[in-house]
């Protein structure tokens, strides 16, 4: 069954930088757009950043541009999320999610593989 | 940036009730729109997708329609484990836009 295994939260002060790591298995990972979704404490869900299978096309939410990079390395399954200039409003739990498609539809047609998430808390 | 708004953002039902929750878009998205559920403390997991396909598992008390800014989801019986919060997303557009949330309490 897809596996999505999150890395990398933690506790760090505003403007400090995060990496966080999503291990893929048991799907073929360079064929699927993957994405990294967040959920504030008792709020709910937030689109971060997408990206292409094979690594040529990001796309971020306003609140992230700039401070945020998506990244793949597919020869290693692992997607990444590089975050720096880190704000009080980024603390969250954030998921990585394979995307899913169907034949006949132009894009993604749903976020079908969620993982259990990481918690980034930033805070001084 | 396209807006989702869910309709109620609380609801509270018996089991073996029939429950409704619509999401109002606010620009035609055609049938880009999926349905998530949510547990305390879980991941979401995926439900409806393309506004009225069942994911593969789901079970069939579950079903989705509408098309172009209005859609709805509707659990037919309620079951214990059916109490959760319920997420619409669009996938016409980026940014891709998520629903406030409809949490589904017991009553």
């Amino acid at each position: 069954d897809v596996q999505l295994l999150e890395s990398g939260g933690g506790l760090v002060q505003p403007g400090g930088s995060l990496r966080l790591s999503c291990e893929a298995s048991d799907f073929d990972f360079g064929s699927y757009g993957m994405t990294w979704v967040r959920q504030a404490p008792g709020k709910g869900l937030e689109w971060v950043s997408s990206l292409t299978g094979g690594g040529g096309a990001a796309y971020y939410a306003d609140s992230v541009k700039g401070r945020f990079t998506i990244s793949r390395d597919n020869s290693k399954k692992t997607l990444y999320l590089q975050m720096d200039s880190l704000r009080l409003e980024d603390t969250a739990i954030y998921y990585c999610v394979k995307v899913d498609y169907m034949s006949g539809w132009f894009g993604p047609v749903a976020f079908d593989y969620w993982g259990q998430g990481t918690l980034v808390a930033v805070s001084s | 940036d396209i807006q989702l708004t869910q309709s109620p953002s609380f609801l509270s039902a018996s089991v073996g009730d029939r429950v409704t929750i619509t999401c109002r878009a606010s620009q035609v998205i055609s049938n880009y729109l999926a349905w998530y559920q949510q547990k305390p403390g879980k991941a979401p997991t995926l439900l409806i997708y393309t506004a009225s396909t069942l994911q593969s598992g789901v079970p069939s008390r579950f079903s989705g329609g509408g098309s172009g800014t209005e859609f709805a989801l509707t659990i037919s019986s309620l079951q214990p484990e059916d109490f959760a919060t319920y997420y619409c997303q669009q996938l016409k557009t980026y940014p891709r836009t998520f629903g406030q949330g409809t949490k589904l309490e017991i009553k």
